[in-house]
């Protein structure tokens, strides 16, 4: 079935250093993939997605290439900021039954220090 | 903005307990889910559903139950709560080709 695999943490950078969060997936046919970020004490917001191929997503500075030739999705930030310490969660998505089940990775702490 | 609610943040109650979790969502999404997060273990899917009064079990549906009687509401039941199932259930909703939005959790203690 499908799995998605990311970097274990926690990871711990000092404020204005670069972040990669390496992701990779197995899956049947093209999945979209996604990155969600939980700040401490709240729910998961969607950070962001790419649905093909070579198509890059990004938001509030982050970004990520979806690599099929390498089935990755790397979350990279240029510079970081003590307000982007939470925990991280990259997703593929896919059809079961009538249904579009995520597929979690196990999730990587960021802490910034500033 | 999709408000995904679940009625309580944090709940205490003891092992062999009937507990209810809720949730609602303002969207019309017509697909709803109930997760756990667990330290390591990242988010496991219970149970979801596609439509009012459809389920379907997820990863882990074991001594879990759910309802959808309306369309915005589904809801998790722990049928005889156990010290297991101390965690953070997440409820998630997404409307066709949409991505899930998720409620801010409620965190359940079993003593």
């Amino acid at each position: 079935g499908n799995s998605v695999t990311q970097m274990e943490g926690p990871v711990t950078l000092s404020e204005e250093a670069f972040l990669t969060i390496n992701c990779t997936y197995t899956a049947t046919g093209y999945p979209s993939l996604f990155w969600y970020v939980q700040y401490p004490g709240e729910g998961l917001q969607l950070l962001l997605k790419a649905t093909k191929a070579d198509d890059k997503g990004s938001n509030k500075g982050f970004e990520a290439t979806y690599r099929k030739e390498t089935t990755s999705f790397h979350l990279e930030k240029g510079s970081v900021q003590v307000s982007d310490s939470a925990v991280y969660f990259c997703a593929l998505i896919q059809m079961t039954g009538s249904a579009r089940q995520l597929t979690f990775g196990s999730g990587t702490q960021l802490t910034v220090l500033p | 903005d999709v408000k995904v609610t679940q009625s309580s943040r944090y709940l205490v109650k003891r092992t062999g307990e009937k507990v209810f979790l809720e949730c609602v969502q303002d969207m019309d999404h017509e697909n709803m889910f109930w997760y756990r997060q667990d330290p390591g273990l990242g988010l496991r899917l219970i149970y979801f559903s596609y439509d009012v009064k459809m389920k379907e079990k997820g990863d882990i549906p074991e001594g879990y139950s759910v309802s959808r009687e309306k369309k915005e509401r589904f809801s998790l039941i722990l049928e005889s709560a156990s010290t297991n199932q101390t965690s953070m259930y997440l409820c998630a909703s997404t409307g066709y080709n949409q991505p899930q939005h998720f409620g801010d959790g409620t965190r359940l203690s079993i003593l």
